[in-house]
């Protein structure tokens, strides 16, 4: 099947600091990427769709100047958090849709932690 | 109400038993995930459905699409099957990159 990975698959940073998570599909080109966040014992939650070459669109509620999302390429989406604080300590997950296709593939996974 | 439901949410087997996991759904759609959380995090998909049924390995998907309900069975069951089983659902017309609904997963443990 096909294959997303994450990097970093985890990280610890200081409240303030910015953090960059990368979301590559590796073996297809992904017209749309997900991202997504999920807190202890609850599901998945949508936090931006996004299409390469254009803005992200974001869920309601979700911070688009908190939460930039950059789909530069077919193969690659970043999500970066700025301006970290202790409460966006979670578990961010991202996943990739194949062109003209609906499956979904998703990453590992990355393990953020705000002290 | 939410819009997928799955059942149980917490399920223990023994080593060896046939497993069933079920998931209704209450609005139309395109598609099923039925997706397998490990405790690390990471999350697999095991299937996409749209119709009928599909197999791999030790695992089976059913789909029926007039009573909006699937089921995931899992044969000789082992406590590598230990996980979260998630079920989600692709809403309304068939387009790339539409967005997932999940169900709030159910937890399988597996006793050897």
């Amino acid at each position: 099947g096909a294959v997303v990975s994450q990097h970093p698959s985890w990280v610890i940073c200081k409240s303030g600091t910015s953090v960059k998570i990368e979301c590559r599909s590796l073996d297809f080109q992904a017209t749309t990427m997900f991202w997504y966040r999920q807190f202890p014992k609850q599901s998945l939650m949508l936090m931006a769709t996004s299409n390469e070459g254009s803005k992200a669109t974001y869920e309601q509620g979700v911070e688009k100047d908190k939460f930039l999302i950059n789909h530069a390429s077919l193969t690659l989406s970043t999500l970066t958090v700025t301006s970290a604080h202790p409460e966006d300590s979670s578990f961010y997950i991202c996943s990739a849709s194949l062109a003209e296709h609906n499956e979904q593939f998703f990453g590992p996974g990355t393990r953020l932690t705000v002290l | 109400k939410n819009e997928v439901e799955q059942s149980p949410q917490n399920l223990t087997a023994q080593e060896g038993e046939f497993i069933t996991i079920n998931c209704s759904y209450s609005v139309g759609i395109s598609a099923l995930h039925w997706l397998q959380q490990h405790p690390g995090g990471g999350i697999v998909s095991l299937f996409m459905l749209s119709s009928g049924k599909k197999k791999h390995g030790r695992l089976i998907a059913t789909i029926n699409i007039q009573e909006k309900h699937s089921s995931l069975h899992i044969t000789a069951s082992h406590p590598r099957d230990s996980a979260v089983y998630i079920c989600a659902v692709l809403l309304g017309i068939r387009t790339s990159g539409s967005r997932l609904t999940f169900g709030e997963g159910t937890q399988l443990t597996v006793n050897p």
